[in-house]
């Protein structure tokens, strides 16, 4: 599909593993965002990607939250040590454009639910 | 206090009626602003951006007073079609992310 793909749709996982969720966005957009969103909650941010390099993590909430972007196009954001706070929706969305130049339409992905027993 | 502040709602009301709520930003420097649709389990997707001047779209009017820092988004004639979650979006002047409220939840009844 022509949309920003984001797998696993659904993950459970016990407290300590560690999980990896991936982002395939939009054909040549070249920003990419990781949200987080808790029930009842609107997304929080996490990272910020202009190409491969992370522009903003400022929203990773502590250092067992980490994600890459090698090539510029998918991302992987990866969880260490996981722990029951975590469980939530994790979305990623993509931009044609990112920075100043955004016009605050990003295409979000369906998202990676994830839940910590 | 949070950035962005939006009624949880719910507004639930019969079709064809009008609904309008309000959200509240909390930074002046607030530059740009959007309203986002969001589906149950479904991920946000644009409804339309606020413009300084008011604007509307179908049977949408979204309106910003920036002197009183707050947005708010009204639905004429409602349809079932529009049941959801209203999130009220702030991007920040020089910023790169877009910062989101919680949402206002709109139910429409047959």
């Amino acid at each position: 599909g022509a949309g920003v793909s984001q797998t696993p749709s659904n993950k459970v996982t016990e407290k300590g593993k560690y999980v990896e969720l991936r982002c395939d966005p939009i054909s040549g957009h070249t920003a990419l965002y990781w949200y987080r969103q808790s029930l009842g909650q609107g997304p929080e941010f996490l990272i910020y990607f202009q190409g491969t390099g992370a522009a903003d993590d400022s929203g990773l909430p502590n250092d067992r939250f980490f994600a890459v972007r090698p090539e510029g196009s998918v991302s992987t954001l990866k969880i260490q040590r996981t722990e029951r706070g975590d469980s939530a929706v994790y979305l990623c969305a993509s931009s044609l454009k990112g920075g100043p130049s955004n016009t605050g339409e990003l295409f979000f992905g369906e998202g990676s639910r994830l839940t910590v027993l | 206090r949070k950035e962005v502040e939006q009624d949880p709602g719910p507004f639930n009301v019969p079709e064809g009626a009008t609904v309008a709520f309000n959200c509240t930003y909390s930074n002046s420097a607030s530059q740009s602003f959007f309203w986002y649709r969001q589906d149950c389990r479904k991920e946000p997707k644009l409804l339309m951006s606020v413009y300084s001047s008011g604007n509307e779209d179908g049977r949408f009017t979204a309106q910003l007073n920036r002197a009183s820092q707050y947005i708010s988004l009204l639905i004429r004639d409602s349809k079932l079609s529009d049941s959801a979650t209203y999130l009220c979006v702030v991007k920040y002047e020089g910023d790169y992310k877009l910062s989101f409220g919680a949402g206002t939840t709109v139910t429409v009844r047959a």
